[in-house]
């Protein structure tokens, strides 16, 4: 049973480019949860998303960033204009459906503003 | 204002005497509390939990303890190993949904 995959593991980004991370969440996994992880902190909860909802964004930036969950493929969560305070260690995590707590993390994109 | 804190950036013990790593919390609507470790480039790893109608929890090496009245929970690691070496994130949840992590604590486990 393949864990929770992310691509790509390393992104590096221009200023002012867009930048695009996936996440595949555990087969049979409907909940999928995003964290940024900036250098020296812990994870800070960004968005918490079932298939075509948006159940909780209460940590996702007012501007430029988004997240979706299609009912079809992979979650995208999309930064636009990235600026160098972006580059960070985003995490993406799943649950199953009437589990919400114990969370099943991906290894992570890396994103590297330049 | 962070709602989950744990105070020590770092920890190093010696292999086979116990880990303690300390967590800290401020909302009592926190009703499950959860410890994940991390290793360097991977993501975390779900270790151990506990909801808050009870005080201890073990699994193994691993013993959680919930002290509610004063908000503060603890992970204790008995016989400490060198490949215990990570990164231990603390974390409260308040129902389904997101979970706040503290900081973490890096422990070294010295063989």
């Amino acid at each position: 049973n393949a864990g929770v995959m992310q691509n790509p593991r390393h992104l590096v980004r221009r200023r002012g480019q867009e930048a695009r991370l996936r996440c595949s969440p555990m087969k049979g996994h409907s909940h999928v949860y995003w964290y940024r992880q900036l250098p020296e902190e812990g994870l800070k909860f960004m968005v918490y998303l079932q298939k075509e909802n948006i159940i909780d964004e209460s940590g996702m930036p007012k501007e430029r960033f988004s997240a979706e969950f299609p009912k079809e493929g992979p979650s995208i969560l999309r930064i636009q204009q990235v600026v160098r305070g972006d580059s960070a260690a985003y995490f993406c995590a799943s649950s199953p459906i009437g589990d919400g707590y114990e969370q099943y993390f991906g290894p992570g994109t890396r994103l590297t503003v330049t | 204002d962070q709602q989950v804190k744990q105070n020590s950036p770092s920890l190093s013990v010696q292999e086979g005497r116990i880990s303690i790593l300390n967590c800290d919390y401020t909302n009592s609507m926190f009703d499950y509390f959860l410890w994940y470790k991390k290793y360097p480039a991977e993501g975390p790893t779900f270790l151990i939990s506990i909801s808050s109608i009870k005080d201890k929890n073990e699994d193994g090496r691993f013993t959680v303890f919930l002290n509610k009245s004063a908000k503060h929970l603890s992970l204790h690691i008995v016989p400490s190993q060198p490949g215990d070496s990570a990164v231990y994130f603390c974390a409260a949840s308040q129902g389904a949904g997101k979970s706040t992590f503290g900081d973490g604590t890096t422990l070294t486990v010295k063989p």
